[in-house]
């Protein structure tokens, strides 16, 4: 069965310190992978996506993301986080017609940031 | 910001009472989706609609339906709530291939049942 797997439930940073968030799929082939963010109180937004190419992909907001097939990865960084970066990050892939899951996405659990000033 | 409306936004009810809860679109995309989200477990899909009356069920549709009547409006029904409904619900909206995949969420609609 397709999963995502996000091992840190909750993450602390220092204002200006360098973030990254963990994500592991579990897939065969080249997967379609996205980041997406939730402040409080609001729903999700798409922060960046990977569906081919460069394995190195820039969002919204001054993230990026590495896909590493061999690691079946595709982790979340920021260079310097800011106080506003304080939310709910979830790492998700796109499901696929083999596993039953056309159509949909693959969520984790989520990592929870919070930025200590 | 792609326009999606949810309501009403926060509701309480009763155990045994019916509850539907709306979707508005306009962005006259083809996919819409119903989350359920809870503490603990991140989100899980209800429902989904393909199409104008094309849906399907998700992880967690038991004590759900949905209808799809116009591209636009996408209505997520508990037949009787029970206190297990108690969560946040999210729709959600994509495009055709090959952007199925990116999903815009609407705001949220808290659901208390008591």
């Amino acid at each position: 069965a397709q999963s995502v797997t996000q091992p840190d439930i909750h993450i602390t940073v220092s204002e200006g310190a360098s973030l990254e968030l963990r994500c592991n799929y579990s897939y065969g082939a080249t997967p379609y992978l996205f980041w997406y963010v939730q402040s409080p109180g609001q729903g999700l937004q798409l922060l960046l996506k990977y569906f081919s190419g460069d394995t190195l992909v820039q969002g919204i907001k001054g993230f990026e993301a590495e896909f590493k097939r061999s690691q079946s990865s595709f982790n979340l960084r920021k260079p310097s986080v800011h106080w506003s970066d304080a939310a709910e990050y979830f790492c998700a892939v796109a499901g696929t017609l083999e596993a039953g899951n056309n159509r949909k996405l693959i969520w984790g659990l989520g990592t929870s940031l919070a930025v200590n000033p | 910001d792609a326009g999606i409306t949810q309501s009403p936004r926060h509701k309480v009810t009763e155990t045994g009472t019916p509850v539907t809860l709306r979707c508005h679109q306009t962005e006259n995309h083809r996919y819409m989706y119903w989350y359920r989200q809870d503490p603990g477990h991140g989100l899980r899909l209800i429902h989904y609609s393909y199409g104008v009356k094309d849906t399907d069920k998700g992880e967690v549709s038991d004590g759900y339906s949905v209808s799809r009547s116009k591209t636009e409006d996408f209505l997520l029904t508990l037949e009787s709530a029970t206190s297990s409904q108690t969560s946040v619900y999210f729709c959600a909206i994509s495009e055709s291939y090959p952007r199925t995949y990116e999903q815009y969420f609407g705001p949220g609609t808290r659901l208390t049942v008591t």
